[in-house]
């Protein structure tokens, strides 16, 4: 089956650097995506990594290895205001897409 | 893991012809779902918000009357598409939220891609 892990609860200092990794089992892929999701409100588009590599946008960086069906979320310099809900999400070969179950981060001052 | 459905998954029709999608929670009851556009590569855009047993919630520049959103039960939503055409072209994703579970926490469909020729 298809499926998407990534932890269910992080949580990090102000200013600090947190990673956050999603490992996903697909049948195909056609790209990988994260969103935040603050309480109560809709998602928002972070990244969108379809070759292997680093992307960076600012204080975040998304990282994709497609032959270890492995993403990770990094954000620097941490801020309250990146206390949110991160959902990875992986398009397959059918261009569904596949979700992870969102990984709470808390930040603490 | 709670499942939400979609159903169909890809759908192609005519300009001004109406498409009904379908959203389903398999093994719990949502007492709210959501229905999003989603742009290439871009942003999930919300459309309207959902409630069993009420009118939807349409978001601002959203045509209500275009959208018809229906949630008949705890486990279905529909957004049928009326008089379709091609700018209506997008991947539609469905949301639903758990009743009794985490605030908050939705948990999203595979997704509909439509294409209005």
């Amino acid at each position: 089956g298809q499926n998407i892990d990534q932890p269910t609860e992080m949580t990090a200092t102000e200013g600090a650097i947190v990673q956050i990794n999603c490992t996903y089992q697909t049948s195909g892929f056609n790209g990988l995506f994260w969103y935040q999701q603050h309480a109560g409100e809709a998602p928002t588009f972070l990244s969108y990594n379809v070759l292997d590599g680093l992307e960076e946008k600012g204080r975040f960086s998304s990282f994709l290895s497609r032959s270890k069906g492995y993403s990770y979320l990094l954000l620097k310099e941490l801020q309250m205001k990146d206390s949110a809900s991160y959902l990875c999400a992986v398009m397959d070969s059918n261009y569904q897409l596949i979700w992870g179950a969102g990984t709470k981060l808390i930040i603490k001052p | 893991g709670a499942v939400v459905s979609q159903h169909p998954s890809r759908v192609i029709c005519k300009s001004g012809t109406s498409v009904k999608i379908e959203c389903r929670s398999l093994d719990f009851q949502a007492t709210t779902m959501f229905w999003y556009r989603q742009f290439p590569k871009k942003s999930l855009m919300l459309m309207a918000t959902s409630n069993e047993g009420s009118k939807a919630t349409y978001e601002q520049g959203v045509e209500k009357d275009k959208f018809l959103i229906n949630h008949a039960s705890l486990t279905l939503s529909t957004l049928t598409v009326t008089s379709a055409h091609p700018e209506d072209s997008s991947f539609y994703i469905c949301s639903a939220k758990a009743s009794g579970r985490e605030v908050d926490t939705q948990y999203f469909g595979p997704g509909t891609r439509l294409t209005v020729l």
